[in-house]
């Protein structure tokens, strides 16, 4: 089974300031993670993934997230948040044992930058 | 390129009724996921298509629900009776990749309210 925690539902931050969102998983085999942006009235938009190799990846817009095998953790982060940043954040895992596609998704953390 | 698109974005109806909400995948895309989001906790997997074959329809809740993707194209989610339970967000999705390890292509999704 594959899960995903995201404690907190809510996050406010002043702009400039670094923006770090929380995320720890758990799966039988090796995880993928993934995170995946909502700004309203929109759609989900894939921000970045660690598959393998370097535990820093780097996505869109200044994110990026640092793969903790031994917390079980993949914090998002920006070092300077602004105010666009202002959106619905989830963070999603796949057990690499499992087929198919499936995703399972944490219950989101919403972002408040304020200027 | 035209991306995951979703119709309705918004279906009101009345519990008992039924509902069909349609998804068009990514031209090309064989793969074509539905999640849902229900009551703002997390989102969850519902089923997932390769072309036209149901390769996991393990998120299904229950036999009121009916996904269908003919031809292998756009898919179609029938609820029939909807219950007030059924609110939520439905998700739509597609990717290239069988072995995802690339991401997902999310539609804006589409709100079912049932009253």
């Amino acid at each position: 089974a594959q899960s995903v925690a995201q404690p907190e539902d809510q996050v406010n931050v002043a702009e400039g300031n670094p923006l770090t969102v929380k995320c720890t998983y758990s799966v039988s085999g090796n995880p993928y993670l993934f995170w995946y942006v909502q700004y309203p009235n929109r759609g989900l938009q894939f921000l970045l993934k660690y598959i393998t190799g370097d535990n820093l990846v780097k996505g869109s817009y200044g994110f990026e997230a640092e793969f903790n095998k031994s917390q079980t953790s993949f914090h998002l982060k920006k070092p300077s948040a602004l105010v666009s940043d202002s959106a619905l954040y989830f963070c999603a895992v796949r057990d690499n044992r499992a087929a198919g596609n499936k995703l399972t998704f944490g219950g989101g953390t919403r972002v408040l930058v304020k200027p | 390129e035209a991306g995951v698109t979703q119709f309705p974005s918004h279906s009101v109806i009345e519990k008992g009724q039924t509902v069909t909400l349609r998804c068009d995948p990514i031209s090309g895309h064989d793969n074509l996921y539905w999640y849902r989001r229900v009551m703002g906790k997390e989102i969850k997997f519902l089923l997932h298509f390769v072309k036209e074959s149901k390769q996991d329809e393990s998120g299904m809740p229950n036999n009121r629900f009916l996904a269908e993707r003919t031809g292998g194209t756009y898919s179609t989610l029938k609820v029939q009776p909807a219950e007030l339970e059924d609110s939520g967000v439905y998700f739509c999705a597609s990717s290239q990749d069988w072995q995802v390890t690339g991401e997902l292509f999310f539609g804006e999704g589409s709100r079912l309210t049932v009253l």
